[in-house]
């Protein structure tokens, strides 16, 4: 049991290029989120989704795309990277996100740098 | 809007002293409460969690109570370690219908024990 797994672990981009970062998890979770980590900034809610087929806007959507073709897997698009998008990107899934006291279980991270 | 405020740091304690992170939320209805821990290098892991008021979460010799009066939820430790040194996050997460079930976070508390 993988739990949450992101890939890749480190990426450079140069300002305009695309990339997508993949998360997958293994425990048949219904919702799963991207966030963002920046310094001093905590993490936000880029996207999330409530189940396979489903995506919604968080706090900061502007500039990524995501999709959840597949319940175990959300992927996270940048289309046209720029440097404001220098980040720690986590992903996070959740069994159901409305029972009280739910725990989200988290991936180790994606760092991506923007030149 | 709903939000969560916590000490900013960093914090530097020597080991065995006590440790003390306010963290206090503003919120629509009656949230869930949480304490992240996030180690250096890796992703965010539940710490310890309370789903209503005079709850006390509890983990690894860490405790916080969930003060509904004064809108809090500080962490405390009685004697730190070397190996608690990480970045503490506070978060929320709303309880009422409709809601993303996503977290809240506060931006962070890094801690530092020094032997």
């Amino acid at each position: 049991n993988a739990g949450v797994t992101q890939t890749p672990k480190f990426r450079v981009l140069k300002t305009g290029q695309s990339m997508t970062l993949l998360c997958a998890q293994d425990m048949n979770h219904e919702y799963m989120y991207w966030y963002r980590q920046d310094p001093g900034m905590g993490l936000r809610l880029i996207h999330y989704s409530v189940g396979e087929g489903t995506t919604a806007k968080g706090e900061v959507p502007d500039g990524y795309n995501v999709s959840r073709l597949k319940k175990q897997n959300f992927l996270l698009g940048l289309e046209s990277a720029a440097p404001s998008q220098t980040s720690v990107y986590f992903c996070a899934s959740s069994p159901s996100g409305t029972v009280i006291g739910e725990t989200q279980y988290f991936g180790p991270g994606t760092r991506l740098l923007v030149l | 809007g709903n939000s969560v405020t916590q000490m900013e740091g960093p914090v530097t304690l020597s080991e065995e002293a006590f440790l003390t992170i306010n963290c206090t939320y503003t919120a629509t209805g009656y949230p869930s409460l949480f304490w992240y821990v996030q180690y250096p290098g890796e992703g965010l892991q539940l710490l310890l969690k309370a789903t209503k008021a005079d709850d006390k979460g509890s983990n690894k010799g860490f405790e916080a109570t969930y003060r509904k009066e004064t809108t809090s939820f500080h962490l405390e430790k009685g004697s730190v370690q070397v190996s608690d040194s990480a970045v503490y996050f506070c978060a929320l997460r709303l309880n009422y219908g409709g809601s993303q079930g996503n977290l809240i976070f506060g931006k962070g508390t890094k801690l530092s024990v020094k032997p």
